[in-house]
This record gives C-alpha cells, sequence and structure tokens, in this order.
C-alpha cells in the first residue's frame, strides 16, 4: 500500500495570513504516460462529508476559490491557502488515486489563531 | 445536478452483515466516463477506502477489507450497493458513497450514512 503523510497535524493561522499543508506519499503518484499526478486535495468541514478541492495535485475542482493552490510532483506535495477565511476552518486530507488502495493522509486541522 | 443518497440500517449487531445502497441521480451509472465507490470514515478519525466499481462490473477492494466486502451496481435502478459481511464494532462509521473522476478521484460524495455495531 502507498502510505500518505501530512504535516504538521494541526496547525493554528491567522485570518488572512498563510497556510500551508504538506503531504508526502511512500512512492511516486506521477503516472508518467500522462505526466498527472494522481492526488487529491480535501476538505472537511465539521458534520459535512469531504469536499474535493484539488485533482491531480494542482487543478482547483469547479467553484473553489483561487486561494487553493497546489504544488508538487512525485512524492512530495504542499497545500497552499492563501489570504486565510474564517470559512476555512477544517480538516485537509491529501489521498492517492494512483493505484488502489486509494489510501489518504490522517488530516491536518486547520484553525484560526 | 449530481446527487449521491446513501440509505440502510443504521444500527447492526455483530456479526450481522451491512447492506447499504447508493441512489445515484443526475448521472448515468452505466457510462464508461466514470466509476463508482465507497469511503468510510470511524467517529473523529480520518477516511478509509473500501472499494469501487467500474462500468464493466470489475470491483477493487481494500485488501483489509476484502474477504468481507462485496460492491454491486443496479442500473436499472441507478444504484450501487455495499456489503460487508460479519461486522465488529471497528465497522462502526460514516459511510459515503462517491463518484470517482479524473482518472479515478472521488469527486462527487453523498452526504454519508451513519452505521453503528452495537450488541
Amino acid at each position: 500500500d502507498i502510505v500518505m503523510t501530512q504535516s504538521p497535524d494541526s496547525l493554528a493561522v491567522s485570518v488572512g495570513e498563510t497556510a500551508t499543508i504538506n503531504c508526502r506519499s511512500s512512492q511516486s503518484v506521477l503516472y508518467t504516460s500522462n505526466d498527472k499526478d494522481y492526488l487529491g486535495w480535501f476538505q472537511q468541514k465539521a458534520g459535512q462529508p469531504p469536499k474535493l478541492l484539488l485533482h491531480s495535485a494542482s487543478t482547483r475542482d469547479s467553484g473553489v476559490p483561487d486561494r487553493f493552490s497546489g504544488s508538487g510532483s512525485g512524492t512530495n506535495f504542499t497545500l497552499t491557502i492563501s489570504s486565510l477565511q474564517a470559512e476555512d476552518v477544517a480538516v485537509y486530507y491529501c489521498q492517492q488515486y494512483y493505484t488502489p488502495p486509494y489510501t489518504f493522509g490522517q488530516g491536518t486541522k486547520l484553525e484560526i489563531k | 445536478h449530481l446527487q449521491l443518497h446513501e440509505s440502510g440500517p443504521g444500527l447492526l449487531k455483530p456479526s450481522e452483515t451491512l447492506s447499504l445502497t447508493c441512489s445515484v441521480s443526475g448521472a448515468d451509472i452505466s457510462s464508461n466516463t466514470y466509476y463508482w465507490g465507497w469511503i468510510r470514515q470511524p467517529p473523529g478519525k480520518g477516511l478509509e477506502w473500501i472499494g469501487s466499481v467500474y462500468y464493466s462490473g470489475w470491483t477493487d477492494y481494500s485488501p483489509s477489507l476484502k474477504s468481507r466486502v462485496t460492491i454491486s451496481t443496479d442500473t436499472s435502478k441507478s444504484q450501487f450497493s455495499l456489503k460487508v459481511k460479519s461486522v465488529t464494532a471497528a465497522d462502526t462509521a460514516v459511510y459515503y458513497c462517491v463518484k470517482h473522476e479524473f482518472y479515478g478521484c472521488p469527486v462527487h460524495w453523498g452526504q454519508g450514512a451513519l452505521v453503528t455495531v452495537s450488541s
């Protein structure tokens, strides 16, 4: 199985500042035939299902604000939330869908400082 | 507008079989463009992929659950289902049905169904 490890487990950031969450996979999730990383980022607010923010490591899903951006390739990835807003309080997960079992990181809890 | 809705019993006893159905509206469940899956989340914990079913009927399951899990589709009803045999308290979780796009990313999620296993 591909192990997904996120860091940090939690962080507190002031409104208007930038939050950075890292995700590392135990093996590459880059599909070389189409040069796409099979890596998604999800946001889960309390009491709600997860919501897709980014797929292919850096492509925002429809309707996702451009404050959310993703970077990285291969085994190291970053989710960056710029100009943090109070509504961004949530748990964030990365997931690889390169090969089954499609594993998730343990989650990063984002709070407002 | 795509909607996924999970339904099924919310309370089971140990050793019983968990059965959940996901009703799909706004998408063709038999299309070869997408596939469908189940993901669960124990209370206060992280997300675990259970398995997925492809338009061809092929299934993939998590190795940790493979011996107990069956996922199938009923295209006539625009539904797909999850069965987990011999449940224990460790199977207590919110179960989400999902639609995969972009080479496998779970893009659309149902609201989730809480299943509690307790004697």
